[in-house]
């Protein structure tokens, strides 16, 4: 069964840094894109960032671009999100997710964790 | 705010058949990237629904359906159920964004 854990999260202060990590099984995991999608309390969906299979090319939102940093390790199966000067408005669930498709403008969302939580707070 | 417009509510009655649209431009959907849709039941992760805008995953019941047409897309369902009532969101590309878009999110309510 494909499944993905994510853990790392939890209380931080505003400027603060977190380190988010993802456990994948049940996937070829080296030949898949993983995203980051979060959730602010109340709110919609936001991607954050995608990393392709190889880890070779990386792509950001721009709300997060140059704070945020994704990588994984392909040999522990496990996608990373390093997160750095952090804001209040940062404070969400944090979904690592597979991407599946054709092409990378296609790629769809085909299986999600169940999230971890970050509260940026004083 | 959002690239994608969905409506934030919509209601029907069990048995009804409700949808939901989802309005971008010429910078995704208009530019023929495909739209996806995902269900989120209260407390759950999101789930994908619909892919490529058309086509179901394993498991997903033929009562959920896509659609898309120039710059918009729709979700359909019919035969609603209780257990339907969920938050639904649209993903599609943006060229402009340069990365994956999604919806504001419609709250479906089973009358």
């Amino acid at each position: 069964e494909v499944h993905l854990a994510e853990s790392g999260g939890g209380l931080v202060q505003p400027g603060g840094s977190l380190r988010l990590s993802c456990a994948a099984s049940g996937f070829t995991f080296n030949n898949y894109a993983m995203n980051w999608v979060r959730q602010a309390p109340g709110k919609g969906l936001q991607w954050l960032s995608i990393i392709t299979g190889s880890g070779g090319n990386t792509y950001y939102a721009d709300s997060v671009k140059g704070r945020f940093t994704i990588s994984r390790d392909n040999s522990k199966k496990t996608l990373y999100l390093q997160m750095s000067s952090l804001r209040v408005e940062d404070t969400a669930i944090y979904y690592c997710v597979k991407a599946r498709g054709m092409t990378y403008y296609n790629y769809h969302m085909d299986v999600w964790g169940n999230g971890t939580t970050v509260t940026v707070s004083s | 705010q959002f690239v994608l417009t969905q409506p934030p509510s919509v209601s029907g009655a069990p048995g009804q058949r409700v949808t939901i649209s989802c309005t971008g431009s010429n910078s995704n959907i208009g530019t023929n990237y495909a739209v996806h849709w995902y269900q989120q039941l209260p407390g759950t992760a999101p789930k994908l629904l619909i892919y490529d805008d058309i086509s179901r995953p394993s498991g997903v019941p033929d009562r959920f359906s896509g659609s898309k047409s120039a710059t918009s897309a729709s979700l359909a369902i019919s035969g609603l159920q209780a257990e339907d009532e969920a938050d639904y969101y649209c993903q599609s590309y943006d060229s402009s964004l340069s990365g994956w878009a999604f919806g504001g999110g419609t709250k479906l309510t089973v009358l």
